[in-house]
């Protein structure tokens, strides 16, 4: 079965000190990966997505993201995080070679990023 | 190039009522997705519909739900005799046509059942 841990619900940061969201996936091929950012009351904005390549990919807003595929991980960082980078992240995984279907993201719970001044 | 729109931003129904969710993806954009996120969870897909078919709609309940992609126009989800469980953030996606393609989402619709 497919599925995306994100096991921190929540993550608090000082700012200007580096941050990590942490996410692992479960697929039985290769994986296609994401991170999305929700603002209160807005939809997911996108910030990357490693499909194939270099494991380190660099996405919006100074954010970036290494895959690792020994430890199933896709972990999202930042060198040195803002009080607007408050809010609520969500990995999400999708797998080609799954069943019938190519099209539906898998998403993880989500994780409460807060950035105090 | 104008995201993805969804309209109501917010609808408020009572039980029994019939609900009708819309969504106009990207311009260009061929594949739409609805997802639903409940209070303090993340978003579960429901359906994934290109123009005129359904091309999984495993995540959609079995009754009350149905969703399409007309020629024409939006995209509609319609939920039928609403009950209070069905209150949630309802989010529309769209994408170009390959499957590596990244989903663009709208600023969903919230839908409250009283």
């Amino acid at each position: 079965a497919q599925s995306v841990a994100q096991p921190e619900d929540q993550v608090n940061v000082a700012e200007g000190n580096p941050l990590t969201v942490k996410c692992t996936y479960s697929v039985s091929g290769n994986p296609y990966l994401f991170w999305y950012v929700q603002y209160p009351n807005r939809g997911l904005q996108f910030l990357l997505k490693y499909i194939t390549g270099d494991n380190l990919v660099k996405g919006s807003y100074g954010f970036e993201a290494e895959f690792n595929k020994s430890q199933t991980s896709f972990h999202l960082k930042k060198p040195s995080a803002l009080v607007s980078d408050s809010a609520l992240y969500f990995c999400a995984v999708r797998d080609p070679n799954y069943g019938g279907s190519q099209g539906n993201l898998i998403f993880g719970k989500g994780t409460k990023l807060s950035v105090k001044p | 190039n104008a995201g993805v729109m969804q309209n109501p931003r917010h609808l408020v129904r009572r039980r029994g009522q019939e609900a009708r969710l819309r969504c106009s993806p990207m311009k260009g954009h061929s594949h739409v997705y609805w997802y639903r996120q409940l209070p303090e969870e993340g978003l579960k897909f429901m359906v994934y519909l290109q123009k005129e078919n359904i091309i999984d709609e495993s995540g959609m309940p079995k009754e009350r739900f149905s969703a399409e992609f007309p020629k024409e126009g939006p995209s509609i989800l319609r939920i039928q005799q609403v009950v209070r469980g069905d209150s949630a953030a309802y989010f529309c996606a769209s994408s170009p046509r390959k499957v590596a393609d990244t989903q663009y989402f709208g600023p969903g619709t919230r839908l409250t059942v009283l």
